[in-house]
């Protein structure tokens, strides 16, 4: 059973630029969570999704900041027109039924921007 | 205000020796608390979970204490080893699906 996956692994972008990195639950799946981790510090929640629906964007920045996880396919995080402090380490989780089960990790997305 | 935190920063443990990583939490009403390791350019990996109704809960090699009175949470792990080098964190759930992490604390793990 393969774990989460997320691509790209790194991503370099120019300020203005858009980033848009991947995410693969787990099999069985079917909720999906964001996390960032800046430098130095630990995992800040942004957001969750089940399968077409977001439940909660609480921790996403309300400009350029948008995730989706469709029906078929990979959860996306989307920023647009991306700045220096957008860069970080970006993780998604997942988990298998109800939003309170433990969530596995995947590797992350380090997204530099120039 | 509410935060998930890390007594000390940097841990350095004599190989074969027992580890303890300690961990303050201010919210009494999280319910579920969970440690995680994460070594360089990888995501965290899940170690161990505890509820708040527990007080102790034991793995291969790692044992979660919980102190419910003083808001404590600690991690030990025996006969540490060099693949234990990594940071830790402990993350906290208070009644729902969001998981609240502390900075992290750094394990170096001596030959």
């Amino acid at each position: 059973n393969a774990g989460v996956m997320q691509n790209p692994r790194h991503l370099v972008r120019r300020r203005g630029q858009e980033a848009r990195l991947r995410c693969s639950p787990m099999k069985g799946h079917s909720h999906v969570y964001w996390y960032r981790q800046l430098p130095e510090e630990g995992l800040k929640f942004m957001v969750y999704l089940q399968k077409e629906n977001i439940i909660d964007e609480s921790g996403m920045p309300k400009e350029r900041f948008s995730a989706e996880f469709p029906k078929e396919g990979p959860s996306i995080l989307r920023i647009q027109q991306v700045v220096r402090g957008d860069s970080a380490a970006y993780f998604c989780a997942s988990s298998p039924r109800q939003g309170t089960d433990t969530q596995y990790f995947g590797p992350g997305t380090r997204l530099t921007v120039l | 205000g509410e935060s998930v935190g890390l007594h000390l920063p940097t841990l350095s443990v004599q190989e074969g020796d027992n580890s303890i990583i300690n961990c303050a939490y201010s919210n009494s009403a999280s319910d579920y608390f969970i440690w995680y390791k994460q070594e360089s350019g990888k995501g965290p990996q899940f170690i161990i979970d505890i509820r708040s109704n527990m007080d102790k809960r034991q793995g291969q090699r790692v044992t979660v204490l919980l102190n419910k009175t003083v808001k404590h949470l600690s991690l030990q792990i025996a006969a540490t080893q060099p693949g234990d080098s990594a940071v830790y964190f402990c993350a906290e759930r208070r009644n729902d699906y969001k998981l609240s992490f502390g900075a992290g604390t750094t394990v170096t793990v001596r030959a």
